[in-house]
């Protein structure tokens, strides 16, 4: 199972573009990296998705360089309400039958100041 | 289209008790998944039901039991509890359906506090 590695915590202003980046140097051939948000007291928001290249939403891009041992979330023009905990995950999707457990780190903490 | 609900939203026991929690999973989902998530920390998973069935389980004690009802819904159940056992219980949901896009919905938790 790949493990990831991300900072504890980040500052951030308001307007100000973040970039979220993440170690998973043993990720395998069938891996995706997902990205979830959470603020206290709730559970996990799915934010972004990739395999590898690129990947934009309406909320976020996710990078993934060629050999996919990394990935960063880019987060733009941020605002107060971005403030929250932002988890790397890295496994199979789930496929019903034997897949889809999600393996949570402690997370990366946002902070973003006006 | 309702998302991912749990009930209760908040649980008091004391140590020795039982609880139990519920989840009703995101329209057309038919998997879900629970998972414990202690003070600063990221969530722990507990186990997966799939087709009324315990697919995969976590690291955790016989004292953690599950139910998937024919409707898809899901119970957690634990046991005995323990100090240790105050957490915040999130449950998840997803559909099968092999593609690389599932994705696991979560609900907004139960907050059980073990006294």
């Amino acid at each position: 199972l790949a493990k990831t590695t991300q900072p504890i915590s980040m500052d951030s202003y308001e307007g100000q573009e973040v970039n979220i980046t993440c170690s998973h140097n043993n990720i395998a051939t069938n891996d995706y990296i997902t990205w979830y948000q959470q603020f206290p007291s709730q559970g996990p928001r799915f934010i972004i998705q990739g395999y590898k290249t690129k990947v934009t939403n309406e909320v976020a891009s996710l990078f993934i360089p060629a050999d996919r041992k990394s990935s960063t979330l880019s987060l733009p023009r941020v605002s107060l309400s971005d403030t929250a905990v932002y988890y790397c995950l890295v496994g199979p999707i789930n496929r019903g039958s034997t897949l889809g457990r999600l393996y949570f780190g402690r997370g990366t903490q946002l902070t973003v100041w006006p | 289209d309702a998302g991912v609900t749990q009930s209760p939203t908040h649980l008091i026991k004391t140590r020795g008790q039982q609880v139990t929690l519920r989840c009703s999973p995101k329209s057309g989902h038919d998997t879900v998944s629970w998972y414990q998530q202690a003070l600063g920390q990221g969530p722990q998973f507990i186990f997966q039901y799939y087709e009324e069935e315990e697919r995969q389980r976590g690291n955790f004690p016989d004292r953690f039991s599950g139910h998937q009802f024919p409707n898809y819904s899901s119970e957690l159940n634990v046991n005995a509890l323990l100090l240790g056992d105050s957490a915040l219980y999130l449950c998840a949901s997803s559909l099968s359906s092999g593609l690389p896009t599932d994705t696991q919905y979560f609900g907004p938790g139960t907050r059980l506090t073990v006294l």
